[in-house]
């Protein structure tokens, strides 16, 4: 069965620092991939997508992901953040039939 | 603000009472979506319609019950609910659910957070 790992639950940091967030799925065809982003009392709201082309994506707010099939994965970056990126953040992957299955979600907490 | 819009926002119902989840579109999509949210897990899929034909159930217990009227419209009717089924409905829209193309992108209205007593 096709599933989806995020691997922390949740992740502490302070502003300017790096983020990277980890996004493994277990399916071996053709993916499309997603981040979204719950911001507090928000609805979801998509980040970035992958279909095809460039495995490095860019998304709003300075946040990219990249897609490394032979790895499976497909790790969110940004390399500077802000207290306001603090939110919960969900990686999505979509199987050739067109159904998506999203992870567990990672809380991201900057503190000041 | 995606163009999906789902009423009430917050609801608090006895586990005898019988109410309604509303959520509309207004992004020329047609294909909608419901989803739990339930805390420390993933959303679960709930129902997929397309053009307004239910294409998938991921077994859900006939305590729910979905509803899609046209493209733009989607409920999900709840009778008789149980204390676990508290947590954030998710309403989503996509275009028409292609594999492997953009049109499937699927977004998500605001949620109704529901209590069950």
């Amino acid at each position: 069965a096709q599933s989806v790992s995020q691997h922390n639950h949740h992740v502490i940091l302070s502003e300017a620092a790096s983020l990277e967030l980890g996004c493994n799925y277990s399916y071996g065809g053709t993916v499309n991939l997603f981040w979204y982003v719950q911001y507090p009392g928000q609805h979801l709201q998509l980040l970035l997508k992958y279909f095809s082309g460039d495995p490095l994506v860019k998304g709003i707010k300075g946040f990219e992901a990249e897609f490394i099939k032979s790895k499976f994965s497909f790790n969110l970056r940004k390399p500077s953040v802000q207290w306001s990126d603090t939110a919960e953040y969900f990686c999505a992957v979509k199987n050739s039939w067109g159904k998506l299955q999203f992870g567990a979600g990672t809380q991201v907490v900057v503190t000041p | 603000e995606t163009g999906v819009t789902q009423t009430p926002r917050h609801l608090v119902m006895g586990m005898t009472n019988k109410k309604s989840l509303k959520c509309e579109q207004h992004l020329g999509h047609n294909a909608m979506y419901w989803y739990k949210q339930s805390a420390k897990k993933p959303l679960e899929l709930m129902f997929v319609y397309n053009f307004k034909e239910q294409t998938e159930n991921n077994s859900v217990p006939s305590r729910f019950s979905p509803e899609c009227p046209n493209s733009s419209h989607l409920f999900l009717h709840l009778h008789t609910l149980q204390p676990e089924d508290s947590a954030l409905y998710l309403c989503a829209s996509s275009q028409a659910n292609t594999p492997g193309t953009e049109e499937g992108t699927q977004y998500f209205g605001p949620g109704t957070r529901l209590l069950v007593l």
